[in-house]
């Protein structure tokens, strides 16, 4: 099974509002990461947890706060979004190690008005 | 840090002929260079991957190739089918951490 799931499949919030997204995956991976992916253009990278500590940050604004609870759940919680944040949020998985295959999630899309 | 590009942006073919698409790396350290294939309102989704002690790997209808000396590789179709109609994205993985770097994306459209 290489699923990684996320919800919800779409978010609409306003720039005053508090909202998380959740991913879960259950295939033992080690790293997990999240990517913002703007129309017609590939992911970019924001984080990446390894062994449910954070390992890279991608100078991410501060309204945007990860978190690894255990090692199959990852969340991402938004606080005071720009409506320039609208976006596909990805999850992805890995096992440890630079050259493990990423597996993603279908992904969040979210709308900031 | 890694810069990969990509090409061509968009890509019409015929039902059935082949489809070619190119990447070009930046730093000779990346060691790890997979393939995805994204579909309307979903996320990327792997199809093959290459490592950097093979020259070529093929499943099925999908083959890649890779050249370390001129730092570029390739994603053949053959035999293109409607569903193969998608984004697909190349991306290298090198020694920094667990860092992916994509290409800017191919739209593929094949036409029945």
């Amino acid at each position: 099974d290489t699923e990684v799931t996320q919800t919800p499949k779409h978010l609409v919030m306003g720039m005053t509002n508090k909202k998380s997204l959740k991913c879960e995956q259950h295939m033992g991976h080690r790293a997990m990461y999240w990517y913002k992916q703007k129309a017609k253009k590939p992911p970019e990278l924001m984080f990446v947890y390894s062994y449910e500590k954070l390992s890279i940050n991608e100078s991410v604004p501060s309204r945007f706060s990860p978190e690894c609870p255990n090692s199959s759940l990852l969340n991402l919680h938004l606080h005071a979004l720009q409506p320039e944040d609208s976006a596909l949020y990805l999850c992805a998985s890995s096992q440890e190690g630079s050259q493990e295959t990423q597996y993603f999630g279908p992904g969040t899309r979210l709308l900031v008005l | 840090g890694e810069n990969v590009e990509q090409h061509p942006s968009t890509l019409s073919v015929q039902e059935g002929d082949s489809a070619v698409i190119k990447c070009t790396y930046s730093d000779s350290a990346s060691n790890y260079f997979p393939w995805y294939k994204q579909e309307l309102g979903k996320g990327p989704q792997l199809i093959i991957d290459i490592r950097s002690n093979v020259g070529e790997k093929k499943d099925q209808r999908i083959a890649v190739t890779l050249n370390k000396t001129a730092k570029h590789f390739s994603l053949h179709i053959t035999e293109t089918q409607p569903e193969d109609s998608a984004v697909y994205f190349c991306a290298a993985s090198g020694t920094a951490g667990n860092k992916l770097t994509f290409g800017g994306g191919t739209r593929v459209l094949v036409k029945p």
